[in-house]
């Protein structure tokens, strides 16, 4: 059974830093790639940044570039986001997700998805 | 433009069908995914590719597209299905999510 377990949430004053883990179980983590997904209270969903699966590629929403930080340990089965200069508008619950990417050659169109989520952890930024 | 937008609401008479929407460009290269997220719970993917359901997901959830729409039907809406709907794709390395369509079964 896939499982995503995120942790580190709580709450940090404006400027201050947190990291958030996902621990990951059920599959071959180091086949996929892993997305921090977030979701601002009563808002909608936000992709925040995605990891390939050796960590050489990253990729970011601009609200987070250079203050945000993707990575992975692939012995570990984990997924980490290293956040600094936190700002109240960062305040959301995190999730990880599992990224999935296929090129369908037939229809030539490219499917990409979500398939696996974590239960969230929230990440609240108030002094 | 790499946006995805959703009507905000919509409603459906129990047992009716309903169709919920999402226009964007990138849907013109990407099929967009679909996601039921319920207060309180974490997303749940209900549709992928071309018309795709994962397991356990009922099949009166379809998915289509053409050009530069995707749509989500749900046939014969039962009032476990209320729930924010939201659609996904990705434009190169930017991935993508719809604002949402909240749906009432009434």
């Amino acid at each position: 059974e896939v499982q995503l377990v995120e942790s580190g949430g709580g709450l940090v004053q404006p400027g201050g830093s947190l990291r958030l883990s996902c621990a990951a179980s059920g599959f071959t983590f180091s086949s996929y790639w892993m997305s921090w997904v977030r979701q601002a209270p009563g808002k909608g969903l936000e992709w925040v940044a995605n990891i390939k699966q050796d960590g050489s590629e990253k990729y970011y929403v601009d609200s987070v570039k250079g203050r945000f930080t993707i990575s992975r340990d692939n012995a570990k089965n984990s997924l980490y986001l290293q956040m600094n200069s936190l700002r109240a508008e960062d305040t959301a619950v995190y999730y990880c997700a599992r990224d999935v990417s296929i090129n369908d050659f037939w229809s030539g169109y490219y499917m990409y998805y979500f398939d696996y989520w974590g239960q969230g952890t929230l990440v609240t930024v108030s002094s | 433009s790499s946006e995805l937008t959703q009507d905000p609401a919509v409603s459906v008479a129990l047992g009716q069908t309903v169709r919920i929407t999402c226009q964007g460009d990138s849907l013109r290269s990407y099929y967009a995914s679909w996601y039921q997220q319920k207060p309180g719970q974490a997303p749940v993917l209900v549709i992928y590719g071309k018309n795709n359901r994962p397991s356990g997901i009922p099949d009166r959830f379809s998915g289509s597209s053409s050009g530069n729409t995707a749509s989500l039907t749900i046939t014969g809406a039962q009032a476990e299905d209320e729930a924010d709907y939201y659609c996904n794709s990705r434009d190169s390395s930017v991935v993508v999510f719809g604002g949402g369509t909240k749906l009432t079964v009434l």
